[in-house]
């Protein structure tokens, strides 16, 4: 069954601080990879997108990386700031699937001043 | 979110009544589609379209329908409302088919059935 499992469920950080979220997936076979960024009350908007080659991808701050042959893939931000405060999904679409993206549960981070 | 509006954006509904969720877009964008995100689960995919009058099923369309009479607007209709329909809806558009492609979502309807 096409899965994806996001770690840490929640994650609490001081401002300025980095941290890494972790995205395992089961889907195959692979076609691609996104982030999204879901602040409260919000939809979810797009992050990066990467596909089969490509092992990292950075969007300001926020850099993802990903290893096709482990299925893992990670999202490192940088020195966080409290705007960065929000729910960060992980989202991977398989090539058979016409339509059907398979989303993580989502990491809920929360940046402290 | 620009170019992508959802209404109402809270709803409270009876168990058995009918409830309709509005997805309107000025992006003349040919994919729609509708999901549901319920707390510990990924969004889940119930109805998308693929033009005016083509729609299909998600992974989670019972007790849901949907129409799609214009480019614009994409209706989802629970045709009666049961508590576990209780959830935030969300309505997200992309230009080309969405396994290559970004989605642009809208900011949700929440509805309570009671």
């Amino acid at each position: 069954k096409n899965q994806v499992e996001q770690s840490p469920q929640s994650l609490i950080i001081l401002e300025g601080k980095n941290c890494t979220l972790q995205c395992n997936y089961t889907v195959s076979p692979f076609s691609n990879l996104r982030w999204y960024k879901q602040d409260t009350g919000r939809g979810p908007v797009s992050l990066t997108i990467m596909t089969f080659s490509e092992n990292t991808k950075s969007n300001g701050r926020y850099t993802a990386t990903l290893d096709a042959d482990t299925k893992q893939s990670s999202l490192h931000i940088t020195a966080s700031q409290l705007s960065d405060s929000a729910s960060y999904i992980c989202v991977v679409s398989a090539e058979d699937s016409n339509y059907q993206l398979i989303w993580g549960a989502g990491t809920k981070l929360i940046i402290k001043p | 979110d620009a170019g992508i509006t959802q209404s109402p954006r809270h709803k409270v509904t009876e168990t058995g009544t009918p409830v309709t969720l509005r997805c309107h877009q000025t992006e003349n964008h040919r994919y729609m589609y509708w999901y549901r995100q319920d707390p510990g689960h990924g969004l889940r995919l119930i109805h998308y379209s693929y033009g005016v009058k083509d729609t299909d099923k998600g992974e989670v369309s019972d007790g849901y329908s949907v129409s799609r009479s214009k480019t614009e607007d994409f209706l989802l209709t629970l045709e009666s409302a049961t508590s576990s329909q209780t959830s935030v809806y969300f309505c997200a558009i992309s230009d080309h088919q969405g396994r290559y492609n970004g989605y642009t979502f809208g900011s949700g309807t929440r509805l309570t059935v009671v």
